[in-house]
């Protein structure tokens, strides 16, 4: 059983540009979470979903970002018009239920916008 | 609102050395408490959980207790070995404020074990 996989692993991206991030959870996980790492910093929680719904965006910024997770197919995180600020390592990490049960993580997305 | 408290690093410590990493959380009801690992270029493994008051996580030589009174989760090593060195994060997931297993982190201690 695969691992959460997130590709690409880096991604290099210039000012004004869109970045799409991909993650494939685990077989048999229909829960998916996106975190950010900023630089020196910890993990913070960006959005949460489960197939095809939107749970909770409450880490979302409001503009530029969005997140999908349809019914086919891996999750997408998607930045638009990238700023140096976006540059971070990004993770995703599935969970198999809603509660009460360990969520894995991917090795991450380190984005640098230049 | 909910977060976590943890030491700063880096902590430098010589092999076989005894290892605390001190973490505090504020979150209403009973969260579940995690200590997570981050090996250089990868991504966080869990190293260890405990789910309610007086619980302790345990693995590969790691301990926490669940101090719900001093809302507490230390992270505890008797040896470290060089290859625990890493960076160490404490977190917590609180049902009460619903989106399922989301996870509030803390800022992450590095450890490095040195010959």
């Amino acid at each position: 059983n695969a691992g959460v996989m997130q590709n690409p692993r880096h991604l290099v991206r210039r000012r004004g540009q869109e970045a799409r991030l991909r993650c494939s959870p685990m077989k048999g996980h229909s829960h998916v979470y996106w975190y950010r790492q900023l630089p020196e910093e910890g993990l913070k929680f960006m959005v949460y979903l489960q197939k095809e719904n939107i749970i909770d965006e409450s880490g979302m910024p409001k503009e530029r970002f969005s997140a999908e997770f349809p019914k086919e197919g891996p999750s997408i995180l998607r930045i638009q018009q990238v700023v140096r600020g976006d540059s971070a390592a990004y993770f995703c990490a599935s969970s198999p239920y809603r509660e009460n049960t360990e969520a894995f993580f991917g090795q991450g997305t380190r984005l640098t916008v230049v | 609102g909910d977060s976590v408290t943890q030491m700063e690093g880096p902590v430098t410590l010589s092999e076989e050395a005894f290892l605390t990493i001190n973490c505090t959380y504020t979150a209403t009801g009973y969260p579940s408490l995690f200590w997570y690992v981050q090996y250089p270029g990868e991504g966080l493994q869990l190293l260890l959980k405990a789910t309610k008051a007086d619980d302790k996580g345990s693995n590969k030589g790691f301990e926490a207790t669940y101090r719900k009174e001093t809302t507490s989760f230390h992270l505890e090593k008797g040896s470290v070995q060089v290859s625990d060195s890493a960076v160490y994060f404490c977190a917590f997931s609180n049902i009460l404020t619903g989106g399922g297993n989301k996870l509030t982190f803390g800022t992450g201690t590095q450890l490095k074990v040195e010959l």
